[in-house]
């Protein structure tokens, strides 16, 4: 089971909205709403953002949105804020035996 | 809110056997939760290792899966991960995470809301 793709990094200035995609197949993202994303900061644990493509937990602010078409997922954040900047990873539920894969990560840097 | 706590030797020999357990606190890990294990080598990105339900249940990532052994203690309601035949590809992070369940429609999710804080593991002689 290969890693969904992500973009290695994505830039944007403060205010800003920007869209990290989250690219498989449909055996995994295009075949099930089970995309979720997790931003992380230097050191510190993943924080789920995201869940079945486009709920977000309680707590999780409404400049973080979640869709998907076909076998690609996107995180939007817009409003872009300097606490924002943090790696990115999406996951999803996939059919192979692996039962999760991750993305490759994105690092979010706020200009 | 629930808290997740992994503990264990942060230094293993090649060829040893990783031990690391996951206390969890603030909830009971007989509830409707699947408990995994994730882990992240340096500078690198996310890989799921497996999981395990109170009922002694199991899901392995198949990668790993000759090696590794997810075990739980409900008197102690914590959950452990062990894996054997380690070698320097083994050094990482490792977090334990709850993945989350639906009461309402009674159904397991496929995300992790609880995190621990993840424990660096080293393999060097």
């Amino acid at each position: 089971q290969s890693a969904l793709t992500q973009p290695a990094s994505v830039s944007g200035s403060p205010g800003q909205s920007i869209t990290i995609s989250c690219t498989g197949t449909s055996s995994d993202v295009g075949g099930y709403n089970y995309v979720s994303w997790y931003q992380q900061h230097p050191g510190k644990a993943p924080k789920l953002m995201i869940y079945d493509v486009s709920n977000r937990p309680s707590g999780v602010s409404n400049r973080f949105s979640g869709s998907k078409s076909g076998n690609t997922a996107s995180l939007t954040i817009s409003g872009l804020q300097a606490e924002d900047e943090a790696d990115y990873y999406c996951s999803s539920y996939t059919s192979s035996s692996t039962l999760f894969v991750f993305g490759t990560g994105t690092k979010v840097t706020v200009l | 809110q629930v808290q997740l706590q992994e503990s264990g030797p942060g230094l293993v020999k090649p060829s040893g056997t990783l031990s690391l357990t996951c206390a969890v606190s603030g909830g009971s890990i007989s509830s409707s939760n699947w408990w995994s294990w994730v882990r992240q080598p340096p500078g690198k990105g996310l890989e799921w290792i497996g999981e395990i339900y109170h009922s002694g249940s199991t899901n392995y990532n198949p990668s790993l899966k000759s090696r590794v052994t997810i075990s739980v203690d409900k008197s102690k309601n914590q959950f452990s991960l062990k894996l054997s035949s380690v070698t320097a590809a083994d050094t990482a992070v490792y977090y334990c995470a709850r993945r989350g369940y639906d009461y309402i429609w009674g159904s397991y999710r496929y995300y992790f809301d609880y995190w621990g804080q993840g424990t660096l593991v080293t393999v060097s002689s």
